[in-house]
């Protein structure tokens, strides 16, 4: 079974802290993503990752970085958490192309306060 | 440029009623997937299926369907004799060549069933 794990289902943080948001898949998948989600905006792409110690920008990477050491793991960063990243945070991993199912974990309801 | 617009933010319907999820897409590639998931309050999207462009057969699992209609570009998605579990948040996705492994989703819509 696919298994993609994000590490926090919850968060609270303060305003100007540095924080981590970890993702494991566990399926030997090439491609994985980070998504922020908003009520009445959908999904929207933050950053990708093709393959390890590659990464691309998505359609909002402002504000975020990543890190993709490991080929089963990929770390969205927050360098200076703000207010308005008040979010959930998704992540998902695909297996290879632009046709293949991405699968997605729990998600990380983030809060900074 | 793509595009998923998924124009009802939000339905109710009545247990056992059937309802519509609707989903209209834009692409100027020939070759693309189709793609819809849910998101039940747990939060977690779960992949419900996936249509490629040059298959636009209706496809049938259990009490979902989904009609696949090229002409109008939409691909909408249908819900007979609703449960409670069905509700959730449902989004649409479209991806292709031209954008590499990037989807593009919908706004989604919130649907509700009433006991």
């Amino acid at each position: 079974d696919v298994k993609v794990t994000q590490s926090s289902r919850y968060l609270v943080k303060r305003t100007g802290e540095k924080v981590f948001l970890e993702c494991v898949q566990d399926m030997d998948h090439e491609n994985m993503f980070w998504y922020r989600q908003d009520p009445g905006l959908g999904l929207r792409l933050i950053y990708f990752s093709y393959d390890v110690k590659m990464k691309e920008k998505g359609d909002i990477p402002e504000g975020y970085s990543v890190s993709r050491e490991k080929k089963e793991r990929f770390s969205l960063i927050l360098e200076s958490a703000s207010t308005n990243q008040t979010s959930m945070y998704l992540c998902a991993s695909q297996g290879g192309g632009f046709q293949d199912i991405q699968y997605f974990g729990a998600g990380t309801r983030l809060s900074v306060l | 440029a793509q595009k998923v617009t998924q124009a009802q933010t939000e339905i109710s319907v009545v247990e056992k009623e059937d309802v519509t999820l609707d989903c209209v897409y834009e692409t100027r590639d020939t070759t693309y997937y189709l793609f819809w998931y849910k998101q039940p309050p747990s939060g977690e999207l779960v992949f419900l299926i996936r249509r490629n462009s040059f298959d636009e057969q209706n496809e049938i699992s259990g009490r979902y369907s989904w009609n696949f209609q090229k002409s109008t570009s939409s691909f909408n998605f249908t819900i007979t004799a609703s449960q409670v579990v069905d509700s959730a948040v449902y989004f649409c996705a479209l991806s292709a060549p031209s954008t590499g492994n990037q989807f593009y989703f919908g706004t989604g819509t919130s649907l509700t069933v009433i006991p």
